[in-house]
């Protein structure tokens, strides 16, 4: 069964700085897409960013940037130049290509960015 | 694009009632609806998945007579919480599929249900 793990439960940054939230997986499948989402104070769930797992590139959305790597099963998110509205709470998700489409999500993140 | 609406946002009901959460995508047919349930400071939990027209598909230890899910349209999906017990009280997040970008679910605002 495929696992998804993120060890740091708290985290915190100074405005403006840099920040990675780390993520990792276990799987035995070669084709699967990896998400971030972002889900602040209002509990909305919010896309950050997303990976499939067949492209090399490491995918990019303005501030956000991921370090996807495969072989060791390694998803993290980098954020940029900090601002006070990323303080949430950010999930990593795994989803199989093949099969029932479910989520398997990572026990979260909680990142406070401080002014 | 995408988006997914929920009601009601809040909902409180006494113990023993049912209280019915609507899921809607607003703007696309969404094959497959997921509902979640999230505790405090915790993950989304799946509960059940649910594909138009079909039974709901229900997560191990999840009581499906508890938890009643109806997808009845490719817009709309419901959950029934009934005889409602203050032990079901949490947040429920609903998320749908568009065929079109069949890895990637979209997220409705999720609904706080308090049983007194």
């Amino acid at each position: 069964a495929q696992t998804v793990t993120q060890s740091q439960p708290e985290m915190s940054v100074q405005e403006a700085e840099t920040v990675t939230l780390s993520c990792t997986y276990d799987t035995s499948e070669n084709n699967y897409y990896l998400f971030w989402y972002k889900q602040p104070p209002s509990r909305q769930m919010i896309l950050v960013i997303r990976q499939e797992a067949y492209k090399q590139q490491n995918a990019t959305e303005n501030r956000f940037s991921v370090n996807f790597q495969k072989a060791a099963k390694s998803f993290s998110l980098k954020i940029s130049d900090s601002q006070l509205g990323d303080t949430a709470m950010y999930f990593c998700a795994f989803v199989s290509a093949s099969g029932t489409y479910k989520y398997i999500f990572g026990t979260g993140t909680r990142l406070k960015v401080l002014a | 694009g995408a988006v997914v609406s929920q009601h009601p946002s809040w909902v409180i009901c006494k113990s023993g009632t049912s209280v019915k959460i609507e899921c809607r995508s607003l703007d696309f047919q969404a094959t497959t609806m997921f509902w979640y349930r999230q505790f405090p400071k915790q993950s989304l939990m799946l509960m059940a998945t649910s594909n138009e027209g079909s039974k709901a598909t229900y997560e191990q230890g999840v009581e499906k007579d508890k938890f009643l899910i109806n997808h009845a349209s490719l817009t709309l999906s419901t959950l029934t919480v009934t005889s409602a017990h203050p032990e079901d009280s949490s947040f429920y997040i609903c998320s749908a599929r568009d065929y079109r970008e069949p890895y990637e679910q979209y997220f409705g605002p999720g609904t706080r249900l308090t049983v007194t």
